[in-house]
């Protein structure tokens, strides 16, 4: 499959700040990038994704941004609140493919 | 109410013993997934599946075995050759297109 890097693998922040994570992806034709977020013990569920005709996408406090050239994207949270605090993954398929590759997951800690 | 299930939520199994767990789906989606996730190594696919009666090993397959009898169902077996089967096992589904994974809540098998 797709081979998806994703960093940092864990991420403490202050309630309020932003919080970056980042992933790079081998097949330069991937065409889709979702990212998951999982609270513990629960399944993953998608909260944004993009495509690849777009640079950025946004929903309210969380962002995706992609760089088709350097082959990467990022989910950006802003103005983090507690209930942030999970794991996040990022996942991409390879051109065509319809079955994901996940990175390793970034535990997110939002300090009130 | 449309979505994914998985059953049981906690299992225990003795070693050498074979176990099954469950995955049924009402979203008429053609492919379906079993990942395994341990700390720190996010979501490894242990086999997936995109038409009945068909089915192709993931990246750790070695100890596991699935069938694909009916569109809704995507049982997986955890045999006694499964070294480490302690895990948290997520089954998901998906169109047959680059789109959004579904999951299941989860099983959490434990070798006791």
């Amino acid at each position: 499959g797709e081979n998806v890097e994703q960093h940092p693998s864990t991420l403490s922040v202050q309630e309020g700040d932003s919080a970056v994570i980042k992933c790079t992806y081998s097949d330069s034709a991937s065409n889709y990038f979702p990212w998951y977020k999982q609270e513990l013990g629960k399944r993953p569920q998608l909260i944004i994704d993009i495509r690849s005709n777009v640079g950025e996408k946004k929903d309210q406090r969380i962002a995706v941004t992609l760089n088709k050239t350097a082959k990467h994207f990022s989910l950006h949270i802003t103005e983090t609140q507690p209930e942030d605090s999970a794991v996040y993954f990022c996942a991409a398929p390879k051109f065509n493919d319809y079955k994901l590759s996940f990175g390793a997951g970034t535990t997110v800690t939002v300090r009130a | 109410d449309g979505g994914i299930t998985q059953s049981p939520k906690y299992l225990f199994r003795k070693e050498g013993q074979n176990v099954t767990l469950s995955c049924e789906q009402n979203l008429n989606h053609d492919a379906m997934y079993w990942y395994r996730q341990d700390p720190g190594q996010g979501l490894r696919l242990i086999y997936y599946s995109q038409i009945v009666n068909d089915f192709q090993k993931g990246d750790i397959a070695e100890g596991y075995s699935v069938s694909r009898e009916k569109k809704e169902s995507f049982p997986l077996t955890v045999t006694s050759a499964q070294k480490n089967p302690t895990a948290f096992y997520l089954c998901a589904s998906s169109l047959l297109s680059v789109a959004e994974a579904f999951f299941g809540q989860g099983t959490r098998l434990t070798v006791v």
